[in-house]
Order: C-alpha cells, then structure tokens, then sequence
C-alpha cells in the first residue's frame, strides 16, 4: 500500500514537501516514482529514485525547484517541491517501480497540491 | 523527447463488443511500454508492461500487443467495468525520462 500525503493549497513562489509512505513491502529493494496528473489532463512523469536512495532523476520541467528522497528505515518516499508555480497544480501520485528506470508496478491514490494566490 | 500519441481520443464501445487503441511514439521505444487503465477519481493501474504481458490479476479480455513506435491495447469484449480512460507509456530511456500518451477515453455508446 502505497499512501500519500502533504498536498494543500500553496501561493506561487512557496515550498510544500509531499510524503508517501509504503507498506505491504520491503520498501528499500524498490525503485519509486512520482507521477502528476493536472486536473482534467493527463498523466506526467515527475521524478525517480532507486531504492537504495540514489540516482535521482527528474523531468526538465522540475528539475532544480524539485528533490525526490526517501527514509529506508522510515519506509517514505518525500517529495520536496521549491519555487511552486500555478502550473505545479496537479493531484501528486508516488508509485513502486519494478525496476529504477522500468514502469511502475502499483500506484498510491494521490495528494492533491494546488498553487495559487 | 520521446513523443507519444494516442488514437482515437475517444471511443465509444457498447458492452461485448471489441476496442482496439492505438499508441504510437515517434521514435522506438522497443517493447518498452505499458499501459495503464485510469478511472474517474482513482489512481491508474496496470494493465500490460513489456508491451504484452498482462500484469497479474488482469482479466485475459485485455491484449497488448507491438513493437519499435507501434503499439495497440484490444479490449476482446468490453465489460462494464471496463469504461474507463487508457495511457500508454514509455520507459525506454536511459536517465530516464518517461512520458505518456495523452489518454484515450473509452465511454458508453
């Protein structure tokens, strides 16, 4: 199971950090994914990490405002979102990876951020 | 960036009948694609990976099938349960930068 939290509404400019926490699995042999989806649109890759905690990789739209990580010993994966933008508004998905780099298995139900003044 | 479509955007399919959606990137993704089925209000989930295998614990009515830029997704006999909206997406590059079909939505006739 795969649960997420944190979204809420944020002015542009501002900082929300994203959590997910896991479960049913062992957490750290996993890959994991964040995922957007604006309202009404489709679906948009945003960043991913490898198990272990490295080789994070993100889309050229968040690269450098946003920092995937993950808490092995916690079993959360976070999401730290800097310098929002309306375009940020999206419900935010984290999902398990069969493998760092290959599509995501299963999928957590979402948090919802919207950023606006 | 590795562009992928979908068609048609819409398609309307009464219960039993077949749906057949396409998927096509503009350069080879090789097998490298899933497909996902997305209903209202919930999150997507997963049908088909490594263009066609079904995941596990999906009903054997959904095909995936294709290869290089290529892609379709049958639905044989279209179930109630079955209207929902359908991404493809690639994951054939490394770093990764997977990106998704823009959805084809599969509604009532």
């Amino acid at each position: 199971q795969l649960l997420e939290s944190g979204g809420s509404l944020v002015q542009p400019g501002g900082s929300l950090r994203l959590s997910c926490a896991a479960s049913g699995f062992t957490f750290r042999n996993y890959a994991m994914t964040w995922v957007r989806q604006a309202p009404g649109k489709g679906l948009n890759w945003v960043a991913s990490i490898s198990g272990a905690g490295g080789s994070p990789y993100y889309a050229d739209t968040v690269k450098g405002r946003f920092t995937i990580s993950r808490d092995n010993s916690q079993n959360i994966l976070f999401l730290q979102m800097n310098r929002l933008r309306v375009e940020d508004t999206a419900t935010y998905y984290c999902a398990k990876d069969f493998l760092h780099g290959s599509y995501s298995e299963f999928w957590g139900q979402g948090t919802p951020v919207t950023v606006s003044s | 960036e590795i562009l992928m479509t979908q068609s048609p955007a819409t398609l309307s399919v009464s219960p039993g009948e077949r749906a057949t959606l396409s998927c096509r990137a503009n350069e080879t993704v090789g097998t490298n694609l899933v497909w996902y089925q997305q209903k209202p209000g919930q999150a997507p989930t997963l049908l088909v990976y490594g263009a066609s295998t079904r995941a596990p614990r999906v009903p054997a009515r959904f095909s995936g099938s294709g290869s290089g830029t290529e892609f379709t997704l049958t639905i044989s006999s279209l179930q109630s349960e079955d209207f929902a909206v359908y991404y493809c997406q690639q994951y054939y590059n490394w770093p990764p930068r997977f990106t998704f079909g823009p959805g084809t939505k599969v509604d009532f006739k």
